[in-house]
Formats: C-alpha cells, sequence, structure tokens
C-alpha cells in the first residue's frame, strides 16, 4: 500500500484477555516502530525494529508487552492479560533505514474494559 | 535523557490571523527537531524538521520554525492561518548521531489549534 496500514482501528477488549495489534509498513521501509499515545498526551516510544531484529524494546512497559516482525515486514505487537491502564491509541510508524522522517499509520484505538 | 514542553494545550485564533505554537526541550546531547500535525481520523504527518544548518526551516503547507539553541526552542509558526489548519500539533526531538540513535522521538503533549471564521 500507499501508506503505514495498522489493524484494527478500533478494538475493545475484556480485561485479561490478550489482543495482537498488526502494522504493515510503507514497502520497502527497513525500520519500523511502536509508539503508545494515551488521551491527553504525545507518543510514546516502545519499541523499533530494524529488519526483523528488534533493537531496542526499552519503551515496552512490562513483560505482559511483546512485539515481533518475523519477516522483516508486517510487524504484530501483543498485549498478554490487558488491563484498563492498557487503553491508548497504539501507533506504528515505519522509515527508510537511517532516515530522519518516519511515516506513521492511523493508529489502533485499544480499549480495555 | 529529553524532554519536550509544549507550553499550550490549545491555540484558538481565527481565520487569516497569524499564529505560533511554541515548543522547548530540554537535552543533554545535540538532538534533531520535529513538528508533527494529526488531522482528525488520521495519522501523525512530518510538517517540517531541523537536523542542522539554517536555523530557520520551512515545511508544508507554509509553517516555518526556527531553533533557537541558547533558548532550548522550536516554536512553530504560520503568518495566516485557515480553517483546514484546525489539528493536533506535536513537536518531537531525537538525539543525532550515527548508528540509527536518531530513531527514538520523544514527543510532546500536542496543541490543538483551532482556526475559527
Amino acid at each position: 500500500g500507499a501508506g503505514v496500514s495498522q489493524s484494527p482501528r478500533y478494538k475493545v477488549t475484556k480485561r485479561g484477555q490478550d489482543v495482537a495489534l498488526r502494522c504493515d509498513p510503507i514497502s520497502g521501509h527497513v525500520s519500523l516502530y511502536w509508539y503508545r499515545q494515551a488521551l491527553g498526551q504525545g507518543p510514546e516510544f516502545l519499541t523499533y525494529f530494524n529488519y526483523e531484529a528488534q533493537q531496542d524494546k526499552s519503551g515496552l512497559p512490562n513483560d505482559r508487552f511483546s512485539a515481533e516482525r518475523p519477516e522483516g515486514s508486517i510487524s504484530t505487537l501483543t498485549i498478554q492479560r490487558t488491563e484498563q491502564r492498557d487503553s491508548a491509541m497504539y501507533r506504528c510508524a515505519s522509515s527508510s533505514f537511517g532516515s530522519t522522517e518516519a511515516f506513521f499509520g492511523q493508529g489502533t484505538r485499544l480499549t480495555v474494559v | 535523557a529529553q524532554s519536550v514542553t509544549q507550553l499550550d494545550s490549545q491555540v484558538p485564533v481565527f481565520e487569516e490571523a497569524p499564529v505560533e505554537l511554541r515548543c522547548n526541550y530540554s537535552s543533554s546531547v545535540s538532538v534533531y527537531l520535529f513538528w508533527y500535525v494529526q488531522y482528525p481520523n488520521q495519522g501523525l504527518q512530518l510538517l517540517l524538521k531541523y537536523l542542522s544548518g539554517s536555523t530557520l526551516v520551512k515545511g508544508i503547507n507554509g509553517f516555518e520554525a526556527e531553533f533557537n539553541k541558547s533558548q532550548t526552542s522550536f516554536h512553530l509558526r504560520k503568518p495566516s492561518v485557515h480553517i483546514s489548519d484546525t489539528a493536533e500539533y506535536f513537536c518531537a526531538v531525537s538525539v543525532t548521531g550515527s548508528g540509527g540513535s536518531n530513531y527514538k522521538l520523544t514527543f510532546g503533549k500536542g496543541t490543538l489549534l483551532t482556526v475559527n471564521p
């Protein structure tokens, strides 16, 4: 596609369930990033990949959060045993290797009830 | 660690008026500076960026920003706004350097610009 695609756009889940959020980056973009944006806040860095290698996961809040990018293209952010505090907009971005310009998707709005 | 402060959470202005959205940052190392815009129901879009060189940076849609190292500021300006500029604007920084260290953006909380007719 022309841009970064995220799915689903909206996800409502019950507390304790696992969720998987998908990101399809711009074709040919080597680098992929995940951010989380709480209401009224700016996005906060979660994790970053170059190709299939997870380079930095320092922003993942705890071990319920994990991300993968097995073939260096599509990435999945998984949240296990969701809690209400996980409710937020989850944003994915991609860029060419070493580029300072990241292109963002529309995000996935996660609501944990 | 870096931090970004956007001093105004909301800025209402009338159409064709000038606007300035303020951004200050804190960092112990050199940074790159960015402004992103988010229109309703869309993703973040890069408006402009400062990497090096001229401190006045021009971006899309008639916006510009000026890097002021002594004041650690990167304020966004537009001389005459349109209704279509209504959106949320985010200032962000990343650390300069090689090895991909510039990948991690630190964002401010955002400023909601509302342009009224």
